[in-house]
Formats: C-alpha cells, sequence, structure tokens
C-alpha cells in the first residue's frame, strides 16, 4: 500500500540552527500539507501546497518557515532559524485530489523536532 | 478561540462496550475529517463527511451540518482500538482541529 514517508524521524538542533525536514507524499497526489502538533496539544495546520506553489497557510506559517518541491517526489518544510518553540511533531500528508475537500489524506509518520 | 470541540475529553471502556466520541464546531464547513493518532504517535484518516453517514468496518461516523455535529462511533471496541481520536473541520481551505479523545479500551 502505498505511503507517505518522511525523515528524519527525529532531530536534536539547537536553537538558532536550520532545519529540513523531507517528506515523500504518495507519488500520483497532488496537494501537499505541512502539520505541526506541540507535545500535549492539538495538530496545527501549517501550510497547503498545489502545482508548485503555496494555496493557504496559517498565521504560524512565518517568514522563518518556508516550503519547497525540489524534485518530482521531495516535499521540503524548511525552518531558517529555529526557536526552543518550534519543539514539535511535523507530520506531511498528501492527497490526491483537494483532500479537505473531496478526498482522503494521507499522513506520514511524523518527524519530532527538538530545538535545545 | 476554538472551532472545534471534542467530547469527552478522556474515554475508558470495557472491551466489547459501544463507544460514541462527539465533535461540535462553530463554522460552517465544507468538510469534517475524523482521525486516529495511535500511540506512537501517526495519524491515520478514517473518514471524510460532508454528509449523512458512513461506515467503515466496526466504525461509523454521522454528521448533522444544521446542528453544527458530528459523532463517532465504535462497535464492539477492541483493545487495539485504544488511540487518541481528532474531529478536523475544514470552513475554507485550511483545517482546524480538535483537541482529540484518547480512548482506552480494557481487556
Amino acid at each position: 500500500e502505498p505511503e507517505v514517508t518522511q525523515t528524519p524521524s527525529h532531530q536534536v538542533t539547537q536553537m538558532g540552527q536550520e532545519v529540513i525536514l523531507r517528506c515523500v507524499p504518495i507519488s500520483n497526489h497532488l496537494y501537499f500539507y505541512w502539520y505541526r502538533q506541540i507535545l500535549g496539544q492539538k495538530v496545527e495546520f501549517l501550510v497547503s501546497f498545489y502545482n508548485n506553489e503555496i494555496s493557504e497557510k496559517s498565521e504560524i506559517f512565518d517568514d522563518q518557515f518556508s516550503v519547497e518541491r525540489p524534485d518530482g517526489s521531495n516535499f521540503t518544510l524548511k525552518i531558517r532559524s529555529t526557536k526552543l518553540e518550534d519543539s514539535a511533531m511535523y507530520f506531511c500528508a498528501s492527497s490526491e485530489l483537494a483532500g479537505g475537500h473531496t478526498g482522503e489524506l494521507f499522513f506520514g509518520e511524523g518527524s519530532r523536532l527538538t530545538v535545545l | 478561540k476554538n472551532e472545534v470541540e471534542q467530547s469527552p475529553q478522556n474515554l475508558t471502556a470495557q472491551e466489547g462496550e459501544f463507544i460514541t466520541i462527539n465533535c461540535s464546531y462553530s463554522v460552517g464547513i465544507s468538510a469534517l475529517h475524523w482521525l486516529q493518532q495511535h500511540p506512537g504517535g501517526g495519524i491515520v484518516s478514517l473518514f471524510m463527511l460532508s454528509s449523512g453517514k458512513k461506515k467503515h468496518g466496526r466504525l461509523i461516523a454521522t454528521i448533522n451540518i444544521q446542528e453544527k455535529h458530528s459523532s463517532l462511533h465504535i462497535t464492539a471496541s477492541h483493545p487495539r482500538d485504544s488511540a487518541v481520536y481528532i474531529c478536523a473541520v475544514l470552513p475554507g481551505n485550511q483545517f482546524y482541529f480538535g483537541t482529540g479523545t484518547s480512548l482506552t479500551v480494557i481487556p
């Protein structure tokens, strides 16, 4: 069964460092998403991406965040200068259609980011 | 401001019990998703609803758009159903998530 894969599963970094989280969505999917979940809190939407551009982003997704689809398979989330409060589990998701409206979302297993 | 409220927050049930988890939301939506988050953290999509009712195995999800309410039912619950169940709504193009209901099913 096709799945969304994320790397790394866990990353520890020093405050101020740049971090890149990688996702490989399901191959025929067109819509891509990043979410985060701070420990003990609810899942929060960060950004959605379609047709090589951001289609929606939340207030959390400020200038220190960026997303990219550098090739036909990877979808990356970059955090330019990490802060302590960026420590969270980051989930990538993809959908074949506009997932929220018409179809199913498929989630990766998550990347846990710890900022020291 | 909390667009999505779930109840109960925590639920413990005996194996075999019928379980109901509720989700109420305050905004107009185009779709509602029920998600399952495993103890290890991974998230699985269970249902996407825009009206009516859907059934998949022992899981049933219903939605009442007029009352802004959805329920997730689990029949004949099993310890492997133990997880956090999350309701997420789509008022526009951005999801809003509930805080989740932590379910523990005891053998």
